[in-house]
């Protein structure tokens, strides 16, 4: 069975910090892709990286899939409060996703 | 932007009765998908569906489970017998196309199940 453990698994924060977390597995998968999801809500995706070594922005978010793809990791840049949700990546196993663990942050004002 | 949406929002039942989750995916989508998330764990895979069939289901998805796509829009997963361990957020998905796509899933809003 291949495992997506993050961490950490929970992060407080205060506004303007900087801030990484990890999704790492011993399996090598062709995708991962990062999700945030809010309470009460369906994952949203922000990214998916395909190609060992590469580095993906989204404004103040940096991806980067490991050069083996087995792992990959989130940098948030001067984080603000409306960062504050859980970060989930997800790698493709056959047709389905497989879901890491998950990492709640909570960035304070 | 097109969106995933379900319905209901939130489902209470009773115990052993029967329910009815709906999905409507994106249009253009061909690929339809059921996770769910009991709450503080992680989001698990229930089953895909193309082409008018089951592609893949995980061992949750048992006999009480059932798909369907009754028309060009709607997706419905259907719990025959609902147990209090059915409690959980339901999650549809739905995706375009196989092939170099490296199989992006959308997900919808979710609906709350709560069985009592």
């Amino acid at each position: 069975t291949q495992l997506l453990e993050q961490s950490p698994q929970f992060l407080s924060i205060q506004e303007g910090e900087n801030l990484t977390v990890y999704c790492n597995s011993s399996s090598v998968f062709s995708s991962l892709q990062w999700y945030r999801q809010e309470p009460g809500e369906g994952p949203v995706l922000l990214v998916t990286v395909v190609t060992g070594g590469e580095v993906k922005k989204l404004k103040r978010l940096t991806f980067q899939f490991g050069d083996a793809r087995k792992d990959s990791s989130l940098h948030i840049t001067a984080a603000q409060p409306g960062d504050t949700g859980l970060y989930l990546c997800a790698a493709r196993n056959t047709d389905k996703l497989i879901f890491g663990t998950g990492t709640r942050l909570q960035v304070f004002p | 932007e097109p969106e995933v949406t379900q319905t209901p929002s939130h489902q209470v039942t009773q115990m052993g009765q029967e329910v009815i989750l709906r999905c409507v995916p994106i249009s253009n989508h061909l690929y339809f998908y059921w996770y769910r998330q009991i709450l503080g764990q992680k989001v698990e895979f229930l089953v895909s569906f193309y082409n008018n069939e089951i592609s893949e289901k995980s061992e949750i998805f048992d006999d009480q489970f059932s798909v369907e796509r009754p028309d060009g829009s709607n997706f419905t997963l259907k719990i025959r017998s609902t147990k209090l361990e059915d409690s959980a957020m339901y999650f549809c998905a739905s995706r375009f196309s196989p092939g170099t796509t490296p199989n992006e899933q959308f997900f919808g809003p979710g609906t709350r199940l709560t069985v009592l």
